[in-house]
This record gives C-alpha cells, sequence and structure tokens, in this order.
C-alpha cells in the first residue's frame, strides 16, 4: 500500500512570498488533515477534510492560508503571503473513515521563509 | 481543543533500560493514540488503545488508559538507540474525528 505523498520536501521562500504544497492521500481514505509543526513543537491542526468538504478549519490563519481537495483526493495548502513565522514542517495525513482508525503522515514538507 | 499533554518532556535513558512517558486529556475520548516522529520525518503510529481498553501491548510497547484520571502511559521495554525520537499522544474528538496532539517527549536513548 502506497503511502501519504507530499511535494516538496523543503521549501525556501522570501517573506511575502506565495508557496504552495500538495498532498496525495491513501488511496480510500476519506479524511485527511493538514498540520503544521514548528520545532520542538507538536502538530497543530490546520485543516481538516472528509471527502472534498471542510470538517474543521478554526485554526487556519484564512487571511493568508487557504486549502482545497478537489475531488475528495489530492490536497493542496497555500500561503500567500507568507510571513516568517510560518517557517515550520508542513504535515499531511489521511485516516480511513471511522473513529478508531489510525492517521498515515507523509514526510511533510519544511518550510523556511526568510 | 481537546489536546494530549505528554509528561515528562524530554528523557534520556542507557540502552535496555524501559522509558515510560505519561499522557494526559481533558475531555471524554473514544480512543487515545501514540505515535513516533523520527528528527526529520513524518510521525508514524505505534498504538491505539480503545476507551473501554485498560492495556495493550506491541512488541516492546505497553500503553495503558485510565479514563477516570484521562490520562495514558506509554512503556518502551528494552529501549535500543533506534527508539530515540519524539513521542506524541494524540486523541479524536467526538463527532468529527479532529485528531489533536500534544506536545511531545523527547526521548534519546545513549548506546
Amino acid at each position: 500500500e502506497a503511502g501519504v505523498a507530499q511535494s516538496p520536501r523543503y521549501k525556501i521562500i522570501e517573506k511575502r512570498q506565495s508557496v504552495a504544497f500538495w498532498c496525495n492521500p491513501i488511496s480510500g481514505h476519506a479524511t485527511l488533515y493538514w498540520y503544521q509543526q514548528i520545532l520542538g513543537q507538536g502538530p497543530k491542526l490546520l485543516i481538516q477534510f472528509q471527502n472534498n468538504g471542510v470538517v474543521d478549519d478554526s485554526q487556519l490563519p484564512k487571511d493568508r492560508f487557504s486549502a482545497e481537495r478537489l475531488k475528495g483526493v489530492d490536497s493542496t495548502l497555500k500561503i500567500q503571503p507568507a510571513k516568517l513565522e510560518d517557517s515550520a514542517v508542513y504535515l499531511c495525513a489521511s485516516r480511513r473513515t471511522g473513529f478508531n482508525t489510525e492517521a498515515f503522515f507523509g514526510q511533510g514538507t519544511r518550510l523556511t521563509v526568510v | 481543543s481537546q489536546q494530549g499533554e505528554e509528561d515528562p518532556q524530554a528523557l534520556s535513558i542507557q540502552e535496555g533500560e524501559n522509558a515510560t512517558m505519561n499522557c494526559s486529556y481533558k475531555t471524554s475520548i473514544n480512543n487515545l493514540q501514540w505515535y513516533r516522529q523520527n528528527s526529520g520525518r513524518g510521525l508514524v503510529h505505534l498504538i491505539l488503545i480503545r476507551s473501554n481498553e485498560r492495556e495493550k501491548h506491541s512488541g516492546r510497547l505497553r500503553v495503558t488508559l485510565d479514563t477516570s484520571k484521562k490520562s495514558s502511559s506509554l512503556l518502551i521495554t528494552a529501549s535500543r538507540a533506534a527508539d530515540t525520537a519524539s513521542y506524541f499522544c494524540a486523541t479524536p474528538l467526538y463527532g468529527n474525528n479532529r485528531l489533536a496532539f500534544g506536545k511531545g517527549n523527547q526521548v534519546v536513548v545513549i548506546p
């Protein structure tokens, strides 16, 4: 079974530029999460999709962050414009429907904003 | 928002020793999950314990859950250098399966 794919692995941009991250979840996983993980901290949930609908985006800074999941499969997360404090690892995870199921994570995208 | 809180935050042990870390949570759960993260990598699921279970084993891992105290513990027995990683507990919320993580335990196993 193929895992969660994310790209790019690394990205360096200047502040005020825009950036986009891509995630391909495990086939058949209806739930998709995007997390932001700042160095030394736990993952913070940014947005959760169930198929192509948003379930929870309460912690997404909507003035600069946006995400979509077209056709309930792949997802993109965009930041525009980026700030220095957006430097972090962005993790994508997917999960089968059901309460007692585990999440599978991609390797993450390490973003550095200079 | 619900979030696990691990304790202790950092642990340094000799290879072969046992490592124990704890996690507390705030509201009712239907399960609690533990994940491992090696430096610079994504999180890997270790074990899931349901709310009606009190103890669960997987290889050298032992997880306990005390719903009355809203706490869980993860024990790694006979630790190895490869166990050096950060360990996180996570709890999904009822209703929407929002998976919230704690701050994590940094475990260093010295060969």
